[in-house]
């Protein structure tokens, strides 16, 4: 089936660092959606995007819809321990209500 | 209220046992879906419900059978299930098209 390519697979940084992840696909989606998941526990989303060029903040999170409906990325500023977890991309067909997702960010804090 | 409870949190079952997972929303969601999960790896779609109708089944093996018996309330059946359907089944809801909401999940053990 249709996959995401999300990268990079994994990050360990320092607190404080900011960190940028991002996905691509071959084929449009009319929504990108970002998510973060804890062990053991569901994927909480972050982040929905609607709009080919749209930029949202949440907090420390900033991410942006690609002008070409193929891509987005996630920042995170000024990170903390608390960020740590896997970080999914996932893009959302309207018509069918599938969501393809991403491979996940694995992010790691060094306090 | 964006919540989506599911119950039990967490179930070991051996190969012959039959057992039931839920899920509820109270969001008036008249989307609800199941994925299948293993550790380190994105969610994988099992079967999506509309307006109480199965509309997508991924070619799930018999032995899991969904039910949803009203507009707030999924059901995953489980019966004569396999060492490797040991996963996190995630539970989600969405307006239709629209964003997904999901649930903290149920961590099952097939013994």
């Amino acid at each position: 089936g249709q996959q995401l390519n999300q990268s990079p697979q994994s990050m360990f940084i320092q607190e404080g660092e900011d960190v940028s992840m991002n996905c691509t696909s071959s084929s449009i989606f009319n929504t990108w959606l970002w998510y973060k998941q804890d062990p053991g526990e569901g994927p909480v989303l972050l982040i929905a995007l609607y709009k080919a060029g749209e930029l949202t903040s949440n907090g420390r999170l900033t991410a942006q819809f690609g002008i070409t409906r193929k891509d987005s990325f996630l920042n995170i500023s000024a990170s903390i321990p608390s960020d740590v977890g896997i970080y999914f991309c996932a893009g959302l067909r309207s018509n069918t209500g599938k969501l393809i997702f991403g491979q996940g960010t694995t992010l790691q804090v060094k306090p | 209220d964006t919540e989506v409870t599911q119950t039990p949190k967490h179930l070991v079952m051996g190969m012959t046992n039959k057992k039931s997972l839920k899920c509820e929303q109270h969001m008036g969601h008249r989307a609800m879906y199941w994925y299948k999960q293993k550790a380190k790896k994105p969610p994988e779609l099992m079967f999506v419900y509309s307006y109480e109708k199965l509309s997508i089944n991924e070619s799930v093996p018999s032995r899991f059978s969904p039910e949803c018996p009203n507009s707030s309330l999924l059901n995953l059946h489980l019966h004569a299930l396999q060492p490797e359907d040991s996963a996190l089944y995630l539970c989600a809801s969405s307006q239709e098209g629209q964003k997904l909401f999901f649930g903290s999940g149920t961590q099952l053990s097939v013994l």
